[in-house]
C-alpha cells in the first residue's frame, strides 16, 4: 500500500485479555518500529526490527509485551493479560533502511476496561 | 538516556510567526526532527536537521539548532489555521535514527 497500515484502528478489550495489533509497513521497508503514545504525551519507543529480527527491544515495558515480524514485512505486537495502564495509542512506523526517514501509521487506539 | 522537553501550549494570531522551542539532553544526537500530529491522524515528519548544521529553511519552516545550549526551535512563518496541531520535537540517540525520543508536544492554536 501507499503508507503504513495499522489494524484495527480501535480496540476495546477487558482487563486480563490478550490482544494482537497488526502493522503493515510500506512495501520494501526493511526497518519497522513500534511506539506507544499515552494521552497527552509524546510517543515512547517500544521495539525496532531490522528485517525479521528485533534489533532493539529495550522499550518493551515488561514481559507481557512481545512483537514479531516473521517474514520481515508485517509485524504483530502482542500484549498478554492486559491492564488498564496499557490503554494508549500504539504507533507503527517503517523506514527504507535503519537511518532513513520513518513513516508513521495512524495508530491503534487500545482501551482496556 | 535522552530527554526532550517542550512547552505544552502556544497560541498565535493568524498571519503571525509561530516559534516552538525544544531542549534536549543528549549532545550526541545525530538528527533532530519536528513532527506534526493533527487530531485523529498519524505523525507527519515536517523537517529535520543534522547535528552539524545550525539552520535549515524549507518554505515557511525554519529550524534553528544551538548545539551549545542543546536548544532546537521551529519557526512557522505566516501561520495559517491549517497549522493548528501538536508539534513534537524528537532526537535520535547514539543508536541512530531508529530509536527516536520525543518531547511531550506543543499544542499550537491559531486565533483569527
Amino acid at each position: 500500500g501507499a503508507g503504513v497500515s495499522q489494524t484495527p484502528s480501535n480496540k476495546v478489550t477487558e482487563k486480563g485479555k490478550y490482544v494482537e495489533l497488526r502493522c503493515d509497513p510500506i512495501s520494501g521497508h526493511t526497518a519497522l518500529y513500534w511506539y506507544r503514545q499515552s494521552l497527552g504525551q509524546g510517543p515512547e519507543f517500544l521495539i525496532y526490527f531490522q528485517g525479521t529480527g528485533a534489533a532493539d527491544d529495550s522499550g518493551l515495558p515488561n514481559d507481557r509485551f512481545f512483537a514479531v515480524r516473521p517474514e520481515g514485512s508485517v509485524s504483530t505486537l502482542k500484549i498478554q493479560r492486559t491492564e488498564r495502564g496499557d490503554s494508549a495509542v500504539y504507533l507503527c512506523a517503517s523506514s527504507l533502511h535503519q537511518n532513513t526517514e520513518a513513516f508513521f501509521g495512524q495508530g491503534t487506539r487500545l482501551t482496556v476496561v | 538516556g535522552e530527554d526532550v522537553e517542550q512547552s505544552l501550549f502556544l497560541s498565535v494570531r493568524e498571519g503571525d510567526s509561530s516559534v516552538i522551542n525544544c531542549t534536549y539532553t543528549d549532545s550526541s544526537s545525530t538528527y533532530l526532527y519536528w513532527y506534526k500530529q493533527e487530531p485523529g491522524a498519524g505523525l507527519q515528519l515536517l523537517t529535520y536537521i543534522f547535528s552539524n548544521m545550525d539552520m535549515k529553511q524549507d518554505q515557511r519552516l525554519t529550524v534553528l539548532l544551538n548545539k551549545k545550549d542543546k536548544h532546537l526551535s521551529l519557526r512557522i512563518a505566516d501561520t495559517q489555521t491549517g497549522d493548528s496541531a501538536i508539534y513534537f520535537c524528537a532526537g535520535s540517540g547514539i543508536q541512530g535514527a531508529q530509536k527516536l525520543v520525543f518531547g511531550q508536544g506543543t499544542r499550537l492554536t491559531i486565533n483569527p
